[in-house]
């Protein structure tokens, strides 16, 4: 069964407003979680790190105060896309990394597909 | 140039045929490698992990060149389910995942 469930799957907003998507680790704490962006027909690209009880960290070109990441708890953070505008129409997935010993492995939620109109 | 890179396709190929994909990454400091499938409109899952030795899980086979940077996965006897794109992943550590663009292969009856 999934063991990172992401909400919404999936949104169509309006231009300016703002969008939360929260991703949850069941059955495990996830320390920290990751935030991708997929534009159609192209890769995932890591967004930010999100940290639990500390500031995320973004890769080069994306805009923190435009998506803002709370990692409040070791099984949820959320991603809130700003003021929301027709380019950020995209495929948001998060992932999360369950340590069992040696191994760990990362799942990733179903994704959310985000419309702005 | 893409921190790692794959042939985007897409591989049209008929049931039962012998496909291969290859993907190459330029971080040398990179510490483990996955390949992972995604279908259309879903996340990406698991497929396999790559290790140096070669490994082989059932039709698949994955396998990893670290002086070349190179990594393959071999897909034998194609049934139309194994249609999906085919994304190659680099962890760089901590689990900074890295993705290539990802090869699309159709099977066909």
């Amino acid at each position: 069964g999934a063991v990172v469930s992401q909400h919404p799957s999936r949104v169509i907003c309006k231009s300016g407003t703002s969008v939360k998507i929260e991703c949850r680790s069941l059955d495990f704490q996830a320390t920290t979680m990751f935030w991708y962006r997929q534009f159609p027909k192209q890769s995932l690209m890591l967004m930010a790190t999100s940290n639990e009880g500390s500031k995320a960290t973004y890769e080069q070109g994306v805009e923190k105060d435009k998506f803002l990441i709370n990692h409040a708890s070791l099984t949820l953070s959320t991603l809130t896309v700003t003021s929301a505008h027709p380019e950020d129409s995209s495929f948001y997935i998060c992932s999360a990394t369950r340590l069992a010993g040696n191994y760990n492995e990362q799942f990733f939620g179903p994704g959310t597909r985000l419309t702005v109109l | 140039r893409k921190e790692v890179e794959q042939d985007p396709g897409p591989f049209n190929v008929p049931e039962g045929a012998t496909v291969a994909f290859n993907c190459t990454y330029s971080n040398s400091a990179s510490q483990s490698f996955f390949w992972y499938r995604q279908d259309c409109r879903k996340e990406p899952k698991l497929l396999m992990s790559v290790y140096s030795s070669g490994n082989e899980d059932g039709r698949f086979t994955a396998q990893l060149n670290r002086a070349s940077q190179y990594i393959s996965l071999l897909i034998r006897d194609s049934k139309l389910s194994d249609s999906a794109t085919y994304l190659c992943v680099v962890n760089r550590g901590n689990n900074d995942m890295r993705f290539g663009a990802g090869t699309r292969l159709t099977v066909k009856p």
